[in-house]
């Protein structure tokens, strides 16, 4: 089974300071993404990486940038957190070609960030 | 702008009858179409999807239709079930190693 895991599943910062949300796949996949997902918004892409150092902009990435040092693992960095990025914070992988359903991500359970 | 709508914000439905949950599209170069199901404090998990070349798709309860010349596509459960009760997203994506494009979400309650 793949496995996508987030390093905190609740996480309460204080606005001003440096977030860093972790991401790591088990199942050796080349696309990597971030997403926010907010009451009445649905999911917004924030950043995807197709490739190690690679990463593209997704839909809203303004505040946040990422880091994908190792294939396995993609960060999400708040560089100074504020309110308006208290959230549900989820990850996915995906790889770059499957046999089974065409593009399908494969998500993890999410981080609820909280910006006081 | 939008480019995968989900019109309804919620919906409700009596166990044992029908859901179906709608979804529409604008951008004609979507080429594959997937279901997600999300309940609170967990990550999405893939339910069905759908390759343009077909028109319907199913397995077990769950049915998805696709109508291309309208740009719609809806997500059938029969029956359904308490357990069903989740957020439901629909997504498509198009030809290549592209991102999936989200709809906002419908919320189905299953009244048992």
């Amino acid at each position: 089974d793949v496995k996508v895991t987030q390093s905190s599943r609740y996480l309460v910062k204080r606005t001003g300071e440096k977030v860093f949300l972790e991401c790591v796949q088990d199942m050796d996949h080349e696309n990597m993404f971030w997403y926010r997902q907010d009451p009445g918004l649905g999911l917004r892409l924030i950043y995807f990486s197709y490739d190690v150092k690679m990463k593209e902009k997704g839909d809203i990435p303004e505040g946040y940038s990422v880091s994908r040092e190792k294939k396995e693992r993609f960060s999400l960095i708040l560089e100074s957190a504020s309110t308006n990025q208290t959230s549900m914070y989820l990850c996915a992988s995906s790889p770059l070609m499957s046999s089974g359903p065409y593009n399908e991500q494969f998500f993890g359970p999410g981080t609820r960030l909280t910006v006081l | 702008d939008q480019q995968v709508k989900q019109n309804s914000p919620s919906l409700s439905v009596q166990e044992g009858r029908i859901s179906i949950l709608n979804c529409d599209y604008t951008n004609s170069m979507f080429d594959y179409f997937l279901w997600y199901k999300k309940y609170p404090a967990e990550g999405p998990t893939f339910l069905i999807s759908i390759s343009s070349i077909k028109d319907k798709n199913e397995d077990g309860r769950f049915t998805v239709f696709l109508n291309k010349s309208a740009k719609h596509l809806s997500l059938h459960i029969v029956p359904s079930q308490p357990g069903d009760s989740a957020v439901y997203f629909c997504a498509a994506s198009e030809v290549g190693n592209t991102p999936l494009v989200f709809g906002k979400g419908t919320r189905l309650s299953v009244i048992a």
